[in-house]
């Protein structure tokens, strides 16, 4: 099972809206709304931010937003704020049974 | 409030064999529809989910692709923990190892173990 793709690094500043993409196939991604999103800290264990494509757990900011279309799902931050500085993956359930990841995203807050 | 709590040795030599405990409070193992998974972090391959154990009236595992034929994931209800097993470690297996719990065999990864750097040596 081939990684899903993000970008990189997107980068914002304080109080914009940034977007990040995260691109698989028919058997992950567009087969399934089972897609989480995780946000981790350097030296921290991922946290999960957005799940099932568009739900939040508690405690997560309303600022945190989730959305798919086709292959393609996207994690949405608006108002950013220096602490959303992060790495971001994506993750997805798949036709095989299984789990797979996206490579990560470096989110900086300028 | 569900917590995990990783154990095992950071250091393995190669070609040995990878050996780490999930110690879960907060909810037992056997909860339907809960499932328990290992999962490693290396700068080289990221975020790569291993595999899970779940008990739907029975045990059941999945196993990624990657590691079948190498790895076992058990259960412990007398503990309430859960372990992974990597047999005949190289360099590539070298790793941050988490343990999580997730809502669903399908589902996202809602609680993590501290994590775990393993290294394997030669």
């Amino acid at each position: 099972q081939s990684a899903l793709t993000q970008p990189a690094s997107v980068s914002g500043s304080p109080g914009q809206s940034i977007a990040i993409s995260c691109t698989g196939t028919s058997s992950d991604v567009g087969g399934y709304n089972y897609v989480s999103w995780y946000q981790q800290h350097p030296g921290t264990a991922p946290k999960l931010v957005i799940y099932d494509v568009t739900d939040r757990p508690s405690g997560v900011s309303s600022r945190f937003s989730g959305s798919k279309s086709g292959n393609t799902a996207s994690l949405t931050i608006s108002g950013l704020l220096a602490e959303d500085e992060a790495v971001y993956y994506c993750s997805s359930y798949t036709s095989t049974n299984t789990m797979v990841f996206g490579g990560g995203t470096k989110l900086t807050v300028l | 409030q569900v917590r995990l709590q990783q154990s095992g040795p950071g250091l393995v030599k190669s070609s040995q064999t990878l050996s780490l405990t999930c110690a879960v409070s907060g909810e037992s193992v056997s909860t339907n529809p809960s499932a328990w998974n290992w999962i490693r972090q290396s700068p080289s391959r990221g975020l790569e989910w291993l595999g899970r154990t779940y008990y739907r009236s029975k045990w059941y595992n999945d196993y990624a692709i990657s590691v079948k034929s190498r790895i076992t994931i058990n259960p412990d209800t007398s503990k309430n923990q859960f372990s992974l097993i990597l047999n005949s470690v190289t360099a590539a297996d070298t790793a941050v190892y988490y343990c999580t719990k997730s809502g669903g065999a399908y589902s996202h990864f809602d609680y993590w173990g501290q994590g775990t750097l393993v290294t394997v040596s030669s």
